[in-house]
């Protein structure tokens, strides 16, 4: 059973526009959710996190958006850039004093200059 | 210094030959996991150390035996390598309890199974 749904498998945006990731859940218990990315020839690397308590994460152009109720989170990258283009992963863990973590199968990003 | 470091980066091997995996970090980080990673696919968890006691999944748990000497190092052993073991797998080491979730990832290392 696949604990981390991510959609889409691709995709392509124009610079400027707000790309948008989506992942869902199935376990209610888990409790922070990162998001990871990775650029080619890179190893993954943390881009952004949220816990349950927020419906809402910001870090400069990059914002979760986190519904507990639909289980579902989402990366949203406003003024998208070239330097953008990535595969990006989210994941979801339970904090049990270590992590396990579930990743989704990751977003293909293109970002057309 | 935040680098986990894989060994080797890429490995080739023949169907029922024996292939072993190197891990290290200089963080002190509790945990240390491995990924399996094939195209497509999601990171597959296969096992993580916290501290010295080793966590298999249920599903690789006869497929995948590890080692952690001391608190940097960590392998990842596969006995009879099949085909379906070719794939990138990726180690990654956390602070344990209060930590920040972060995960630090290695480059990987891409075995090829002929």
């Amino acid at each position: 059973q696949q604990q981390v749904r991510q959609s889409p498998q691709s995709l392509t945006v124009w610079e400027g526009e707000t790309a948008i990731l989506n992942c869902s859940y199935e376990d209610s218990t888990f409790d922070y959710f990162p998001w990871y990315h990775q650029f080619p020839g890179e190893s993954p690397a943390l881009l952004i996190a949220i816990r349950p308590v927020s419906n809402k994460k910001e870090d400069g152009r990059f914002t979760i958006f986190f519904n507990k109720r639909e289980k579902k989170f989402s990366l949203h990258i406003a003024d998208s850039q070239p330097g953008d283009s990535a595969t990006y992963f989210c994941a979801a863990s339970y904090n049990t004093g270590y992590q396990n973590f579930y990743f989704g199968k990751g977003t293909s990003l293109t970002v057309i200059p | 210094d935040t680098t986990v470091k894989q060994n080797p980066r890429y490995k080739l091997a023949r169907v029922g030959k024996p292939v072993n995996l190197i891990c290290s970090q200089t963080m002190n980080h509790d945990t240390m996991y491995w990924y399996q990673k094939k195209p497509n696919q999601a990171p597959k968890l296969l096992l993580f150390y916290y501290d010295k006691i080793l966590n298999r999944e249920a599903d690789t748990f006869e497929k995948f035996q590890s080692s952690r000497p001391n608190n940097s190092f960590c392998s990842l052993y596969i006995g009879s390598a099949g085909l379906e073991y070719s794939a990138m797998y990726l180690c990654a080491s956390s602070r344990g309890q209060g930590n920040t979730g972060q995960l630090y990832f290695g480059e990987g290392s891409k075995l090829t199974v002929l």
